[in-house]
């Protein structure tokens, strides 16, 4: 299994454009996350899924949108990119009725100017 | 709902000295409680966890942390800090859909 993957790794964005941050697992989990992380204020739930066909929001939702058509992918979109989405993205995994923790994915860096 | 307070956003220790990272949470249910490292420029490694079990919980690389309900602590400890200690750690707990809260993080710093 590779686990949690997400592409890019880097990406650098200039006000006003769009991109689409990628997550996959291959774990056959139900419920994916995407944090944020800015310095000094850990990490922060942006949205959430419980599985296909099913996203809600999280803590910091405004300026991003989300969709889940299947089990392993859960992309993250930001529409018009702003220096306040300047920040590290982690998605996350973890399958219903679990004890355990989530899986994170290895994380990626944006900055918007 | 759930909240995290990691007391001391910086933490420096000497090499050898005892670690001890506090963590306190609030809950509306019995808590599922996490500590994760991270290392500059990478991702989160678990660990430990508490999930109801054992109130004294082991991880990896000799830390510890205690589950103490009555004052909702969950702090961090190793014995002697060794320099690749040296990283961001942050305290977490689980709330409705396993979703994560967490702390703002403390570093530590282990000086020679």
């Amino acid at each position: 299994n590779a686990g949690v993957t997400q592409t890019p790794k880097f990406r650098i964005l200039k006000i006003g454009q769009s991109m689409t941050l990628q997550c996959t697992q291959d774990m056959n989990h139900n419920y994916m996350y995407w944090y944020r992380q800015d310095p000094g204020m850990g990490l922060k739930l942006i949205y959430y899924s419980v599985g296909a066909g099913i996203t809600d929001k999280g803590e910091v939702p405004n300026g991003y949108n989300v969709s889940r058509s299947t089990t392993e992918d859960f992309p993250l979109r930001l529409e018009l990119a702003a220096p306040s989405q300047t920040s590290v993205y982690f998605c996350a995994s973890i399958p219903a009725g679990s004890t355990d923790t989530q899986y994170f994915g290895p994380g990626t860096r944006l900055t918007v100017l | 709902a759930q909240s995290v307070t990691q007391l001391g956003s910086h933490v420096s220790v000497s090499e050898g000295a005892l670690v001890l990272l506090r963590c306190n949470y609030s809950s509306s249910v019995p808590p599922y409680l996490f500590w994760y490292v991270q290392y500059p420029n990478q991702g989160l490694q678990l660990l430990l966890k508490y999930t109801s079990a054992a109130t004294l919980v082991k991880g990896i690389n000799g830390f510890e942390a205690e589950f103490k309900k009555s004052e909702t602590s969950f702090h961090l400890t190793k014995p002697s800090a060794h320099m690749s200690d040296a990283a961001e750690y942050f305290c977490a707990v689980s709330g409705s859909n396993y979703k994560l809260t967490f702390g703002k993080g403390t570093l530590l710093t282990v000086n020679p």
